[in-house]
């Protein structure tokens, strides 16, 4: 089936520092979708992504779609402690394959 | 406020006890479906369903059953649960199977 891998796995960085992670896949994706997971909940939707090529901010995130269908990053600028959670990407051409998770540390 | 709530958020049972978690969710959804999250292994779709009375097996479907009798509920039921269906499960919705899915908080789930 679809495989999605995402890096990196863990990151451990300094408040202030900027953050970058992606997913790749040897399948194309229509739509690619970035969530973020506290301790404990569920994933919250962070952005969509729906056209290759795109690229979309919210607040201090930014993710593109890449333009072969079969990657995507996303970008966090000037981390902030509340950015500790695990990011996961997902590919959607019809069914969501998720990625493995990226675990995001911010060391004050 | 729109939500996808799933109960109980934490279970602790036994091997061969049948147990079901519910799912509901008040965004007039066409489909949902349920997940389950292991160290490593990511979110791995156990189920899906497409609309009311249209169930279909996901990635790692063995050993659970669904169900889809209104458009709101989509229940999981374990027959006979056994260890290795200890893990963290999520039911999610969206208004199509493309769509962005929307997440309950969570069962955690310990089969001893």
């Amino acid at each position: 089936g679809q495989q999605l891998n995402q890096s990196p796995q863990s990151m451990f960085i300094q408040e202030g520092e900027d953050v970058s992670m992606n997913c790749t896949s040897s399948s194309i994706f229509n739509t690619w979708l970035w969530y973020k997971q506290d301790p404990g909940e569920g994933p919250v939707l962070l952005i969509a992504l729906y056209k290759a090529g795109e690229l979309t901010s919210n607040g201090r995130l930014t993710a593109q779609f890449g333009i072969t269908r079969k990657d995507s990053f996303l970008n966090i600028s000037a981390s902030i402690p509340s950015d500790v959670g695990i990011y996961f990407c997902a590919g959607s051409s019809g069914k969501s394959t998720f990625g493995d998770g990226t675990t995001l540390t911010v060391k004050p | 406020e729109a939500q996808v709530t799933q109960n109980p958020r934490y279970l602790i049972t036994v091997t061969g006890k049948k147990l079901t978690v519910t799912c509901s969710q008040n965004m007039n959804h066409e489909y949902m479906s349920w997940y389950r999250q292991d160290p490593g292994l990511g979110l791995r779709q156990i189920y899906y369903s497409m609309n009311v009375e249209v169930t279909d097996k996901g990635d790692v479907p063995e050993g659970y059953k669904v169900s889809r009798k209104e458009k709101r509920n989509f229940p999981l039921i374990l027959e006979s649960p056994s260890p290795n269906q200890t893990s963290l499960y999520f039911c999610a919705s969206s208004f199509g199977r493309q769509e962005t899915q929307y997440f309950g908080p969570g069962t955690r789930l310990l089969v001893l």
